[in-house]
C-alpha cells in the first residue's frame, strides 16, 4: 500500500519570505498523480497544485510550486512571497493512475505565516 | 456552481444514536469519496463510489457503518449505533473521471460530535 509522509508537523515564515514542505511518498508505481491540498481554519480542503508522475516538469501556480524528485520519491512544495492567507494546515495527497480513484494523505504541515 | 454541498455542518449526538450524513456532488461528477478526518488518523477514506456504484468500502470501520448513494447527486452516510469515538470531521468529494487528473473537490465538511 502506498504511504505519504510529511515530516513537519508544523513551518513558520515570515510575510514574504519563502517556505519549503517536504513530502515523501513510497510506491512501486510508475504511474501516478500527487497533489497539495491547503486546509485553511474554515476547513474546508482546497486544491494548490498537481503534478503527474509522467511529466518531468516541475508544475507551478502562481507563488506555489513543486520540486518533484521521482527517483527520490519526493514531492515538497515552496510557497513563495509568503502571504498572511497561506496560513493553513497543508496535505499532500498521492493516486495511483491505475488502480482506483483514491487519495492516500499524509499527515499533513501546518503553515504559520508572521506578519 | 455551487460546489460538494453537505449537511448537516455540525452534529452533536448521544452515543448509540442514529447519525446521517448528506452530501450532494457537483452535477456531472460521477465519482464519490467519503473521508473521515481525526486528529489521531488524519485524512482517510472511508468509501467512494464511481457512477453511484460502490468501488472501495476497505476503509468503512466497521458493520456500524453504511453509505448509499441512489442516484448521480446523493449521497449518505450513515452510522448506527454512534460511539464517541466516531467524533471527526467527515469530508464529502467528487470528481469527475473524464481527466487523467480527476482532482478531487471537497466539501465543507460535517463536524461530529459524539457524546
Amino acid at each position: 500500500a502506498q504511504t505519504v509522509t510529511q515530516s513537519q508537523p508544523e513551518m513558520s515564515v515570515q510575510e514574504a519570505e519563502t517556505v519549503t514542505l517536504s513530502c515523501t511518498y513510497d510506491t512501486s508505481e510508475s504511474d501516478y498523480y500527487l497533489f497539495w491540498y491547503k486546509q485553511p481554519p474554515s476547513r474546508q480542503m482546497i486544491l494548490v497544485i498537481r503534478q503527474e508522475a509522467y511529466k518531468q516538469q516541475n508544475a507551478t501556480e502562481n507563488r506555489f510550486s513543486v520540486n518533484f524528485q521521482k527517483a527520490a520519491k519526493s514531492f515538497s512544495l515552496k510557497i513563495s512571497d509568503s502571504q498572511l492567507g497561506d496560513a493553513a494546515m497543508y496535505f499532500c495527497a498521492y493516486r495511483s493512475a491505475r488502480a482506483g480513484n483514491k487519495l492516500t494523505f499524509g499527515g499533513g504541515t501546518r503553515v504559520l505565516v508572521k506578519p | 456552481d455551487a460546489g460538494v454541498i453537505q449537511s448537516p455542518r455540525h452534529e452533536v449526538t448521544e452515543m448509540g444514536q442514529e447519525v446521517t450524513l448528506r452530501c450532494k456532488p457537483i452535477s456531472g461528477h460521477n465519482s464519490l469519496f467519503w473521508y473521515r478526518q481525526t486528529m489521531m488518523r488524519g485524512l482517510e477514506l472511508l468509501i467512494y463510489f464511481n457512477n453511484n456504484v460502490p468501488i472501495d468500502d476497505s476503509g468503512m470501520p466497521e458493520d456500524r457503518f453504511s453509505a448509499k448513494m441512489p442516484n448521480a447527486s446523493f449521497s449518505t452516510l450513515k452510522i448506527q449505533p454512534s460511539e464517541p469515538r466516531d467524533s471527526a470531521v467527515y469530508f464529502c468529494a467528487s470528481s469527475q473521471d473524464r481527466s487523467s487528473y480527476n482532482e478531487q473537490f471537497f466539501g465543507p465538511g460535517t463536524r461530529l460530535t459524539v457524546l
